[in-house]
């Protein structure tokens, strides 16, 4: 089983601020296999981002994904105010699925 | 357009099953695109996957909870089923019913609105 480490745990930042989240994997991932989701309280994870750096449809092209091997990284160019929420990481390998435990966004 | 919606019991006795079915609708269980999982998230906590079903029924599990787990899918009632067996108050959370695309990409991109199960006597 892949672990997904994510950092920092928290991110204060103020509106129209770049945010940059972390994900690190404990060995190499495929980056066709990377995932970033958003969550909001009382709703379903969204997803964002897939193949490391794909946008998902509908997804503001402020959200932009880059990484490989094991460092992959989400960036929110400018945070817009419903930004703030908690991202999850994911990778899949050998037919398991991890999720990383989440980065928060919150206002500064 | 797809949609999936959790249903079964909000409150289970420990130790007993938890049950859950997720129902689709908008489109086709059949294809070799897509698998069918099941993610929980206990109260202020993160996302962990219990596991999937592809499309010919072949089954993979979360190690944590592999001897405790079962998903079958019935592609005719377009739906697909959870069991967790000898639950735990540890059990309690959100479960998610989700449509996973396979294939050169890999990635949950449909995801039922969440159903809340405590475990409690």
């Amino acid at each position: 089983e892949i672990v997904l480490t994510q950092s920092p745990g928290t991110l204060s930042l103020s509106p129209g601020e770049r945010a940059t989240l972390s994900c690190r994997a404990g060995q190499s991932v495929s980056s066709s296999y990377v995932a970033w989701y958003q969550e909001k309280p009382g709703q379903a994870p969204r997803l964002l981002i897939y193949a490391t750096s794909t946008r998902a449809t509908g997804i503001p092209d402020r959200f932009s994904g880059s990484g490989s091997g094991t460092d992959f990284t989400l960036t929110i160019s400018r945070l817009a105010p419903e930004d703030f929420a908690v991202y999850y990481c994911q990778q899949y390998a050998d037919s398991l699925w991890t999720f990383g435990q989440g980065t928060k966004v919150e206002i500064k | 357009q797809l949609r999936l919606q959790e249903s079964g019991p909000g409150l289970v006795k420990p130790p007993e099953t938890l049950s859950l079915t997720c129902t689709v609708s908008g489109d086709s269980m059949s294809s070799s695109f897509y698998s069918w999982g099941w993610v929980r998230q206990p109260p202020g906590k993160g996302l962990e996957w219990i596991g999937t079903i592809d499309y010919i029924g072949s089954t993979y599990y979360n190690s944590s909870l592999n001897s405790r787990v079962t998903i079958s899918v019935d592609p005719s009632k377009n739906h697909f089923s959870l069991w967790l067996r000898s639950v735990t108050a540890t059990d309690t959370a959100v479960y998610y019913c989700a449509r996973c695309v396979m294939g050169v990409a890999s990635y949950f991109d449909s995801w039922g609105q969440g159903t809340l199960v405590s475990v409690s006597s």
